[in-house]
């Protein structure tokens, strides 16, 4: 099993609409999570961190399933700009620095 | 304060010749990590480091060496490039705290012809 595996999509929705990604990891160690965004071509840029059951910043929503091993991000109220693609990043236990990355779900909004 | 700097931003090298990344953070972030990314594919895990004098191999270490001799800098060396490592490589860094995710730099763009 890998240890992060996402949707790759892509995920088509219209402005306005709210779209879930899930993200499920293979390490239950894992204490901390990321969610990132990349546009095309460009860097990674930190989205939300979770480190517990779940956090929320605007209309972005990110709930942790410890049990079944995955994480989710809502994106509420889609907007053109929020096209890209959003990574999945577990932390495992005791932070050896050894960041592995899901491949990444690609959001596609449409006027 | 210019967070993770790489250069070169393009590079175009020669089948066997061998170079150096730079990767330069001035945040005093404890880890750093190199990435490489293909078309089409999720970023992979080169080499990291979680301190100066420290350093570890990822998922894809072959025909790549690292070295941190400062907490500063993480240069990334090819030894004899080949076509396969043609690719975006990222470098970056972070605290390492658990709440900390990681800042990355632009990116460097390779092609090995």
């Amino acid at each position: 099993r890998k240890e992060v595996e996402q949707d790759p999509g892509p995920f088509n929705v219209p402005e306005g609409a709210t779209v879930a990604f899930n993200c499920t990891y293979s390490n239950s160690a894992s204490q901390s999570f990321f969610w990132y965004r990349q546009d095309c071509r460009k860097e990674p840029k930190l989205l939300m961190s979770v480190y517990s059951s779940g956090n929320e910043d605007g209309r972005f929503t990110a709930q942790l399933n410890r049990a079944s091993q995955y994480i989710s991000l809502l994106i509420r109220d889609s907007k053109l700009s929020d096209s890209a693609t959003y990574l999945c990043v577990p932390l495992g236990s005791g932070n050896t620095g050894k960041l592995i990355f899901g491949q990444g779900t690609t959001l596609q909004v449409k006027p | 304060n210019a967070g993770v700097t790489q250069t070169p931003k393009f590079q175009v090298l020669k089948t066997g010749q061998s170079m150096t990344l730079q990767c330069a953070q001035d945040m005093n972030h404890e880890y750093m990590s190199w990435y490489r990314q293909d078309p089409g594919m999720g970023l992979r895990l080169i080499h990291y480091s979680v301190g100066a004098g420290i350093t570890d191999q990822g998922e894809v270490p072959n025909g790549y060496n690292v070295s941190r001799s400062t907490t500063e800098d993480f240069p990334l060396r090819l030894l004899s490039a080949a076509p396969s490592q043609t690719s975006v490589y990222f470098c970056a860094s972070s605290y390492g705290r658990r709440k900390d995710g990681y800042t990355f730099g632009s990116g460097t763009r390779l092609t090995v012809v």
